[in-house]
Order: structure tokens, then sequence, then C-alpha cells
């Protein structure tokens, strides 16, 4: 069935680089996506990835999609405070043309 | 671009009383929106699927006597809370979607409902 999962938990040094997973079902998915929710907002589109690609980057992020293993991860460079926040993957489901959405990874930035 | 509104950002009702929560694309036409439903730390729940001019999608076990949608116009969808209970307090979120084969979804910035 349609299904994605992520980690629900990452802490990192301000300043280190922090890598969020994520694994989904859908091998035919053509494009998908990372979201960043900061507490009490709605989710802001981060960056997305079309399923041609295997990387694809944007000033401090990287993500990297696996298609076989059905891998995508999101790897942000010198994480700061800011970037705390919960970070959702998310596929188009091409059978219903619905967006399934992880449950989160929520990110904490140790100072 | 692709900026949607979402308001109220935050409301506060007595039980059985109605809440209305509006959704706007600003810069562009939604046929599409999605409303979704969000519990503290968890994931979003999507509710209901939103087509201008038709009858909102419901997801199994939402109520849609309880959340009325109606999406009237390319720009606008809103979702209605009739007869609210505290139980229904939750973060309200909405999307839209854009134009174009597998577009992204832009979310507003979602509206805290507390039902006394």
């Amino acid at each position: 069935g349609e299904d994605v999962e992520q980690s629900l938990f990452l802490s990192v040094r301000e300043g280190d680089s922090s890598v969020i997973n994520c694994t989904y079902t859908d091998s035919s998915s053509t494009y998908l996506y990372w979201y960043k929710q900061e507490p009490g907002a709605g989710l802001q589109l981060l960056t997305y990835i079309f399923s041609n690609m295997d990387m694809k980057q944007d000033q401090r992020l990287t993500v990297l999609l696996n298609k076989k293993d059905k891998h995508l991860s999101l790897r942000i460079a010198d994480t700061q405070t800011g970037d705390s926040a919960i970070y959702f993957c998310a596929e188009i489901h091409t059978g219903g043309f619905k967006t399934i959405f992880g449950a989160g990874t929520r990110l904490f930035v140790k100072a | 671009g692709a900026v949607v509104s979402q308001h109220p950002s935050w409301v506060i009702c007595k039980s059985g009383t109605s809440v209305k929560i509006e959704c706007r694309s600003l810069d562009f036409q939604a046929t599409t929106m999605f409303w979704y439903r969000q519990f503290p730390k968890k994931s979003l729940m999507l509710m209901a699927t939103s087509n201008e001019g038709s009858k909102a999608t419901y997801e199994q076990g939402v109520e849609k006597d309880k959340f009325l949608i109606n999406h009237a116009s390319l720009t606008l969808s809103t979702l209605t809370v009739t007869s609210a209970h505290p139980e229904d307090s939750s973060f309200y979120i909405c999307s839209a979607e854009t134009p174009g084969a597998n577009s992204p979804l832009h979310f507003g910035n979602g509206t805290r409902l507390t039902v006394t």
C-alpha cells in the first residue's frame, strides 16, 4: 500500500550536517518532496527531486534519491538553530494522485 | 509565487457553535485544495479533498456533516466546523495544488482551533 516512513527524531550540534532519511513504496512516483514545518505554522516547500535524478543541490540542502531502494534523504549542511523544525518527505501517489506524507522528522539543533 | 493564505490563524469558540476557516490561493487558481488536521507532535491527517464546483471527497472516518467544505471559486475553499466540541480542538491546515502535473502542494499557515 501507500506508505512513506521517516525516523521521528534527530538531534545535531550547530554547525554539523544533518541527514534526514525517508523510504517510500510507490516506485512510480515522479516527484518527491521535502517540506519544513516550524512550530505553529503550515508546511513550507523546501525542495523536490524528479525521479529521474539521483541528486539535487540547493545551497545548504542536498537531496539524494536511490530509486532502486526507494530511499530519499535530505542533507542540511552547516545546520543552524533556525533549522530546528519538523521535516516531512512526501511523494505523489500516482494511483490516486494523492500526496502521501511521512510522519515527519523532528530536528533539534543544539547550540 | 504560489502563496496560500489561511484565515484565521487562531480561533477560540464555545461548544456548540460553528467556525469557518478560509483557504485562499492568492496568485494562482486552484481547482483542488486539501484540508488536513494535525494533532500535537503528529503528522498531517488528510480530512478531505475540495474540488471547485463539486462536492468534496472525504477521507474515511471524517464526518462530512460536521466538517462542511465549500469550494465555490477557483481561489477559495472554506471549512466549517459545525457544532464544535472540545475534541475538535486541533490545528487545521489547508493546501492547494498548483497547476501542472505532479506539481507540489503549497500550504497555508494553519488555523489553531480551541473549543471551550
